[in-house]
């Protein structure tokens, strides 16, 4: 079992471009959720992904949207990027319903906007 | 606004001491609280689980406890060994936040030789 795996590892984008991370949930889950985690803080809630649909989102910008695929598989976009919005962006997976299991987190994009 | 806090921020403490992380957060109705630890620049691994009718959790060196009446929980590390050396992170599912996690800031912990 290769548990939650995300690509890239880092990325490196300048203010106002586009950036893509994706996501694949631990075998056997279908839930995906997604966190951002600036340097010294606790990840923070951005949305999560059930059925292909956004069944809950944080208080992010609409800069911030995503997508799940038939697979389960999650895809998080941010648009005009900003200088704030450089940050570790982990993704968990969880199995419904999530109330007797853990969330299982990925390793992480380490993104940098410049 | 449901918060979570940990204190300490950072502890530093010799190997082999026995050692307590705090967590606390504002309101009762919870449906679990989770303990994590992060190596410096990577993701989460989930430590210990401990769900809202239960009011401890052991796994090793590693104990939790859940207190819902007064909004606390501990991780007891004992026979601290440098290999602990990590940040440790509280997340409480509250009941009325939905789906999402509330985190702490985390303990940065240093276990020297």
């Amino acid at each position: 079992d290769a548990g939650v795996t995300q690509s890239p590892t880092h990325l490196i984008k300048t203010r106002g471009q586009q950036v893509t991370l994706r996501c694949s949930p631990k075998s056997g889950h279908d839930t995906v959720s997604w966190y951002q985690q600036a340097l010294g803080q606790g990840p923070q809630f951005i949305f999560q992904y059930y059925e292909e649909e956004e069944r809950q989102r944080g208080n992010f910008p609409d800069r911030f949207s995503g997508h799940q695929f038939p697979n389960y598989s999650s895809e998080l976009n941010v648009n005009a990027l900003l200088l704030g919005d450089s940050a570790l962006y982990l993704c968990a997976s969880s199995a419904t319903p999530p109330s007797t299991d853990t969330q299982y987190f990925g390793p992480g994009t380490r993104l940098t906007v410049l | 606004k449901q918060e979570v806090t940990q204190i300490p921020a950072a502890l530093s403490v010799p190997e082999g001491e026995n050692l307590v992380l705090n967590c606390s957060f504002t309101d009762s109705a919870i449906y679990n609280l989770q303990w994590f630890r992060q190596d410096p620049g990577k993701g989460l691994t989930s430590l210990l689980l401990i769900q809202s009718s239960q009011r401890e959790q052991t796994s090793g060196r590693l104990n939790a406890s859940l207190d819902k009446s007064s909004g606390r929980s501990t991780l007891y590390i004992a026979a601290s060994q440098p290999g602990d050396s990590a940040t440790y992170l509280c997340a409480v599912w509250y009941s009325n936040s939905g789906y999402a996690l509330n985190f702490g800031k985390g303990t940065s912990l240093l276990v020297t030789p």
